[in-house]
């Protein structure tokens, strides 16, 4: 069975502190994923990575950076926290080939920004 | 813009009834489909897929229908158990693709 972990479950955080939220998965797979979850807004992606060092922005990258320094670990770090960052933070990872594989999805981090 | 959507936030269904999830997408070029389930405080989970080959696929309850020219799909749910209560999303990729759009979301409550 695929494994993805997330480092923290619940997180609260005060606003201008630096954040590093943490992921890893276990079944080599390429692909991985940084998603956050809003009410009335689904699953936004905020930057996803296809191989070690490799990153690409996805829909809402804005104050967000990411890391990935092995295949299995992926970060995503608030440089600078802010309110309207507190949200549910989902990682994932996927097989990379020629066609689209199903992501699994870690248990996430509820990261509140007071 | 939000390129896939769940234009129902909430459905309730009585135990043993058909449960009917709704997903629209805008993107012409999304051939592939999949559907996510998603308990409170854990990851959502792959529940079933469809490629844009195919109008219909079918695993045990779960039954998936793609119509490309409504850009529509929908997941059936025959019977409803209360087990089954949980937020639905359904997602779409180019098939070459990395990326998946997911909608919003749709919160099914089985009722026993």
């Amino acid at each position: 069975d695929v494994k993805v972990t997330q480092s923290s479950r619940y997180l609260v955080k005060r606003t201008g502190e630096k954040v590093f939220l943490e992921c890893v998965q276990d079944m080599d797979h390429e692909n991985m994923f940084w998603y956050r979850q809003d009410p009335g807004l689904g699953l936004r992606l905020i930057y996803f990575s296809y191989d070690v060092k490799m990153k690409e922005k996805g829909d809402i990258p804005e104050g967000y950076s990411v890391s990935r320094e092995k295949k299995e670990r992926f970060s995503l770090i608030l440089e600078s926290a802010s309110t309207n960052q507190t949200s549910m933070y989902l990682c994932a990872s996927s097989l990379r080939g020629l066609s689209s594989y199903e992501q699994y999805f870690g248990p996430g981090t509820r990261l509140t920004v007071t | 813009d939000q390129q896939v959507k769940q234009n129902s936030p909430s459905l309730s269904v009585q135990e043993g009834r058909i449960s009917i999830l709704n997903c629209d997408y805008t993107n012409s070029m999304f051939d592939y489909f999949l559907w996510y389930k998603k308990y409170p405080a854990e990851g959502p989970t792959f529940l079933i897929s469809i490629s844009s080959i195919k109008d219909k696929n079918e695993d045990g309850r779960f039954t998936v229908f793609l119509n490309k020219s409504a850009k529509h799909l929908s997941l059936h749910i025959v019977p409803s158990q209360p087990g089954d209560s949980a937020v639905y999303f359904c997602a779409a990729s180019v098939w070459t693709g990395n990326q998946f759009y997911f909608g919003t979301g749709t919160s099914l409550t089985v009722i026993p």
